[in-house]
């Protein structure tokens, strides 16, 4: 089955307390990028990658690092996790710039104490 | 920096109605995306717009695009409570796969 899979869907953390939430598609996308949903706030991107070895910034990328060594896979890394960053986390991939959306993961919920 | 404006934010209508809602964009752009968002699940991909006039339809959903005017409508025909959920759009700045969403539009389909 096609899908973008993330890992894990809950997690409970620490403040300060390194975390990876990994992300993998197995549909040869060129295109990945992570959100985060807050209320009030809707989805924001916090970076994006438009091949391997190829990441960029979006508009919250503060407090977090991502790497794209393998086209499946694009784990978000949290070095240092703030309360701040509590919150809903949804990865994405895309085949491309083409008449398609992105596919998203099932979500991982993220709470930092 | 590009901004996305979605109205209404909240929207109950009864079955059988229509309504739209409207997307408004900040600065030029390549594409717009429409999502559909149930409750404690993920995003389901709905619509990609790709050009000025391009008109996308789903069984009672029909997504339009004015690029010259930076709106893209979701027009529902004939509302069914299966449609009850939160409708993002979101958009590109041109030439990237940077992406800025909308806050959403929760709907509710009521019998």
């Amino acid at each position: 089955e096609a899908q973008v899979t993330q890992n894990p869907r809950y997690l409970i953390t620490v403040t300060g307390k390194k975390l990876t939430v990994t992300c993998s598609q197995n549909m040869n996308h060129e295109y990945m990028s992570w959100y985060r949903q807050d209320p009030g706030l809707g989805l924001r991107q916090i970076y994006y990658s438009m091949n391997v070895e190829v990441t960029d910034k979006g508009d919250v990328p503060e407090g977090y690092k991502v790497s794209r060594k393998e086209k499946r896979n694009f784990p978000l890394i949290l070095e240092s996790p703030s309360p701040n960053q509590t919150s809903l986390y949804f990865c994405a991939s895309s085949l491309g710039r083409g008449p398609w959306g992105y596919t998203f993961g099932s979500g991982t919920r993220l709470t930092v104490v | 920096e590009l901004k996305v404006e979605q109205n209404p934010l909240f929207l109950s209508m009864q079955e059988g109605k229509n309504y739209t809602i409207y997307c408004n964009y900040s600065t030029t752009s390549d594409r717009l995306y429409w999502y559909r968002q149930d409750p404690g699940k993920s995003l389901e991909s709905l619509f990609v717009l790709l050009s000025n006039g391009a008109v996308k339809q789903e069984g009672r959903l029909m997504a339009s695009l004015d690029t010259k005017a930076r709106l893209s409508t979701l027009h529902i025909t004939a509302a069914v409570h299966d449609l009850s959920a939160t409708y993002f759009c979101a958009v590109d700045i041109g030439g990237s796969e940077k992406l800025v969403f909308g806050k959403g539009t929760k709907l509710t389909v009521n019998p």
